[in-house]
């Protein structure tokens, strides 16, 4: 199957510091790829969508200010969170959809661990 | 809106039980309806799918059919081993083509 990488795999930080998650498909062309964010033990929770060059779709209740998502090539969409606090600690988990519409598989990456100090 | 209802965890069971997780969902449409496992701390894997009424979708010795009269689409496996704990989603995307993902249940096989 297509596979989705994604950078870093874990990373901390301290409060008030920004991180940015990159997410690629290796493989395919994902014209949208979309950012998810799991909590211990929970289902996912969609953030946002992300077309490419275009702005990306937040769900409501997300901070769009706070989390940037950038999809500036049909293989790397990235995630950055701005001044980040304990509570933005999350398993934040991305995922590409193909070009063509006849496939609506999504494509998982493998999730990066952020903890914010 | 789409939602989906999956049965709740946490599962256990001994090595070659029998595996019964349902699920049960609600969409306007034709969903396509998936099934996903997520290893311990790691992203999602798709286990299995199905995009129209009646069919199967089979992985690893897992099933699930796709049940428009129930709205179900409950996935099962003959003999579960120890390698099979994780926590399980079902999902179903709409038109749109995002995904809907049920609470996930988290199995544990005891050998």
């Amino acid at each position: 199957g297509a596979v989705v990488s994604q950078h870093p795999s874990r990373v901390i930080c301290k409060s008030g510091t920004s991180v940015k998650i990159e997410c690629r498909s290796l493989d395919f062309q994902a014209t949208t790829m979309f950012w998810y964010r799991q909590f211990p033990k929970k289902s996912l929770m969609l953030m946002a969508t992300s077309n490419e060059g275009s702005k990306a779709t937040y769900e409501q209740g997300v901070e769009k200010d706070k989390f940037l998502i950038n999809h500036a090539s049909l293989t790397l969409s990235t995630l950055t969170v701005t001044s980040a606090h304990p509570e933005d600690s999350s398993f934040y988990i991305c995922s590409g959809l193909a070009a063509d519409p006849r496939h609506y598989e999504q494509y998982f990456g493998p999730g990066t661990r952020l903890t914010v100090t | 809106g789409n939602s989906v209802t999956q049965m709740e965890g946490p599962v256990t069971l001994s090595e070659e039980a029998f595996l019964t997780i349902n699920c049960t969902y609600t969409a306007t449409g034709y969903p396509s309806l998936f099934w996903y496992v997520q290893y311990p701390g790691e992203g999602l894997q798709l286990l299995l799918k199905a995009t129209k009424a009646d069919d199967k979708g089979s992985n690893k010795g897992f099933e699930a059919t796709y049940r428009k009269e129930t709205t179900s689409f409950h996935l099962e496996k003959g003999s579960v081993q120890v390698s099979d704990s994780a926590v399980y989603f079902c999902a179903l995307a709409g038109s749109a083509r995002q995904l809907t993902f049920g609470s996930g249940t988290q199995l544990t096989v005891l050998p």
